[in-house]
């Protein structure tokens, strides 16, 4: 099956600066990568998400990119804010209405 | 978009204890629905899907079931709590075969005493 690893596992930044996160998928036909923002004690909320067909998708401070030939994608935040502080989850899937495969989390830390 | 709904918010049982969460959806008709477990501070456990009434796929042997007994309805079962069935449940729906994307619930936080 398909496994997504997901890089950091925590990340700690200074207000105002960017952060990066990576994610690598293993299954060449994966083809939608969705990421999501979990508040604590919250459920998952989708914030971007990128096919297959498109190598960058962007929406205000948020971008993600996909490298299909390498099999990565990354989710940019620009301009941090302290309400980005969150844990943050990649995701795969290979075909509409099949499972996501999800990578095991970034813990992000803004620093006033 | 689809609104997931879950209940109750929080739960205190005891070992030994039956359980039976409940996740309901709005918005979208025959969606696929997804039971996720997530222990503190831990990524998402896929435990349970279905892609229709009555039919549920299990991801992985445990002290848990589930049932959808009507289209929109999704049920998380128990017949005897164990400690560690502690965590946060997240219910999860997807519209069908056309489209990728999940919505998450607001998630009930279990603890098994």
């Amino acid at each position: 099956g398909e496994n997504v690893e997901q890089h950091p596992s925590t990340l700690s930044v200074q207000e105002g600066d960017s952060a990066v996160i990576k994610c690598t998928y293993s299954d060449s036909a994966s083809n939608y990568f969705p990421w999501y923002k979990q508040e604590l004690g919250k459920g998952p909320q989708l914030i971007i998400d990128i096919r297959s067909n498109v190598g960058e998708k962007k929406d205000q401070r948020i971008a993600v990119t996909l490298n299909k030939t390498a099999k990565h994608f990354s989710l940019h935040i620009t301009e941090t804010q302290p309400e980005d502080s969150a844990v943050y989850f990649c995701a795969a899937s290979k075909k509409p209405g099949y499972k996501l495969s999800f990578g095991a989390g970034t813990t992000v830390t803004v620093r006033a | 978009s689809q609104t997931i709904h879950q209940w109750p918010a929080t739960l205190v049982q005891p070992v030994g204890s039956p359980l039976s969460l409940e996740c309901t959806v709005e918005g979208t008709s025959n969606p696929n629905l997804y039971w996720y477990r997530q222990a503190a501070g831990r990524g998402l456990q896929l435990l349970f899907y279905s892609v229709g009434i009555g039919q549920i796929s299990s991801e992985v042997p445990q002290n848990l079931s589930a049932s959808r007994p009507q289209d929109r309805q999704f049920i998380l079962s128990s017949k005897k709590l164990l400690l560690s069935d502690s965590g946060f449940y997240l219910c999860a729906g997807q519209d069908g075969f056309s489209t990728d994307t999940q919505y998450f619930g607001p998630g009930t936080r279990l603890t098994v005493l």
